[in-house]
């Protein structure tokens, strides 16, 4: 089975940095994702970690390390925008199970 | 190119009735997952098909039940609905093959199904 652990909510300054933490215990690692979900609309992908070490995107980086079955995510220079939930998700065999999700809020 | 495409967007049904849901894929894309999301349980893998066979399926009663036609696009059916099958019904598109499929998964915007 799958478990995959997330903080519930996060509160950041805009302008700030934020990183939400992501563990897991699966039976089955085939990568690890992020994506993004804003209220009423579908997720969206951020990025996908397979191999250890650090991915940069723009304003966003995902970092794993699979020996610790760990991720985070890290959002850098925090915009009104950036205000969604995260989740943290890991491949199994052709399914994508899911954290409960990190409720991001980024204030003025 | 069009997104992945859910019809309804929205839905309401009567406890014991059945609901059909219908999910179109981005072209091209042979895989369509379909994923349940409720605010208490996050979102829960509820089947996968490729090239019309199922190639994974979650943990959900034998009431929840899909298939994949032969374009791609895909069903998902709920018989004898109840209260807690109310949530947001999401399904993700991908090409479905290669190692690294799952970075071409984009979500449509749901159907969101209360039941009365």
């Amino acid at each position: 089975g799958q478990n995959i652990d997330q903080p519930t909510e996060m509160t950041a300054t805009e302008g700030a940095i934020v990183q939400i933490n992501c563990t897991y215990q699966t039976s089955g690692f085939n990568g690890l994702f992020w994506y993004q979900q804003h209220a009423g609309e579908a997720p969206t992908f951020l990025s996908y970690n397979v191999l250890d070490g650090l991915e940069e995107k723009g304003r966003f980086s995902s970092f794993l390390s699979r020996s610790k079955g760990y991720s985070y995510l890290l959002l850098k220079e925090l915009q009104m925008k950036d205000s969604a939930s995260y989740l943290c998700a890991v491949k199994g065999d052709y399914k994508l199970s899911f954290g409960a999700g990190t409720t991001v809020t980024v204030r003025a | 190119k069009a997104g992945v495409t859910q019809t309804p967007r929205y839905l309401i049904k009567t406890r014991g009735q059945q609901v059909t849901l219908s999910c179109s894929p981005i072209s091209g894309h042979r895989s369509v997952s379909w994923y349940q999301q409720t605010p208490g349980q996050g979102l829960q893998f509820l089947f996968e098909y490729f090239s019309e066979t199922q190639r994974n399926k979650g943990n959900f009663p034998g009431r929840f039940s899909g298939r994949q036609f032969s374009n791609s696009r895909s069903e998902m059916n709920v018989s004898t609905l109840e209260l807690g099958d109310s949530a947001l019904y999401l399904c993700a598109s991908s090409l479905g093959t290669g190692g690294r499929w799952n970075t071409e998964a984009f979500f449509g915007q749901g159907t969101r199904l209360t039941v009365v």
